[in-house]
């Protein structure tokens, strides 16, 4: 079964730092990660995913992630953290060998500090 | 290419009644998930259609219900509400059969009072 873990329910980052969003996962066959951002009354964005091609992955408005298998782990950066970056953050898996199901994570809330 | 869109996009209903939901896939998705989003349960995953059926489904009561048409329109019921079905939810849409990613749509906020 797979599942995901985002460490840290609320980050903050003053405008310029970088950001991280930690997102580990569990799966017993290899796995499709993605990043998924929310902003306010609104539904999911795409940010970015990893489907077993490169494991450093880029996403839009300069976010990439990096996928460590030996770690299982997925986290999320930017260099310079921006304030429309202020959002929810989502880390969801889902199987590679034809499953059907995304399991997301709780969450992470950024916030950045003028 | 149009995205997902869902109706209502609000919505306020009394404890007992009951409500349905409808999304739209984009063009061309043949799989459909809805999600139930709260703020201290997060994303829950209910079911997933494809090609009209369900392929998949969540831990939920069976006061949940959905079903999928031939165009692949999406609608999704909830009978005999209750308080606690208060809840931001969500559709996606997905290509194929192996969800190499969802687009989702901007949601139901459905209010039980």
């Amino acid at each position: 079964a797979q599942s995901v873990t985002q460490l840290g329910s609320h980050v903050s980052v003053s405008e310029g730092a970088l950001v991280l969003l930690r997102c580990n996962y569990s799966s017993s066959v290899p796995p499709y990660l993605f990043w998924y951002v929310q902003y306010p009354n609104q539904g999911l964005q795409l940010l970015l995913k990893y489907t077993s091609a490169a494991t450093l992955v880029k996403g839009i408005n300069g976010f990439e992630a990096e996928f460590k298998k030996s770690e299982t782990s997925f986290h999320l950066t930017k260099p310079s953290a921006h304030m429309s970056d202020a959002a929810e953050y989502f880390c969801a898996v889902s199987e590679s060998t034809g499953g059907n199901q995304f399991y997301f994570g709780t969450g992470t809330s950024l916030t950045v500090i003028p | 290419k149009a995205g997902v869109t869902q109706t209502p996009r609000y919505l306020i209903k009394t404890r007992g009644q009951q409500v349905t939901l409808s999304c739209s896939p984009i063009s061309g998705h043949r799989s459909v998930s809805w999600y139930q989003q709260t703020p201290g349960q997060g994303l829950q995953f209910l079911f997933e259609y494809f090609s009209e059926t369900q392929r998949n489904k969540g831990n939920f009561p069976g006061r949940f219900s959905g079903r999928q048409f031939s165009n692949s329109r999406s609608e999704m019921n909830v009978s005999t509400l209750e308080l606690g079905d208060s809840a931001l939810y969500l559709c996606a849409s997905s290509l194929g059969t192996v969800l190499y990613e969802q687009y989702f749509g901007p949601g139901t906020r459905l209010t039980v009072t």
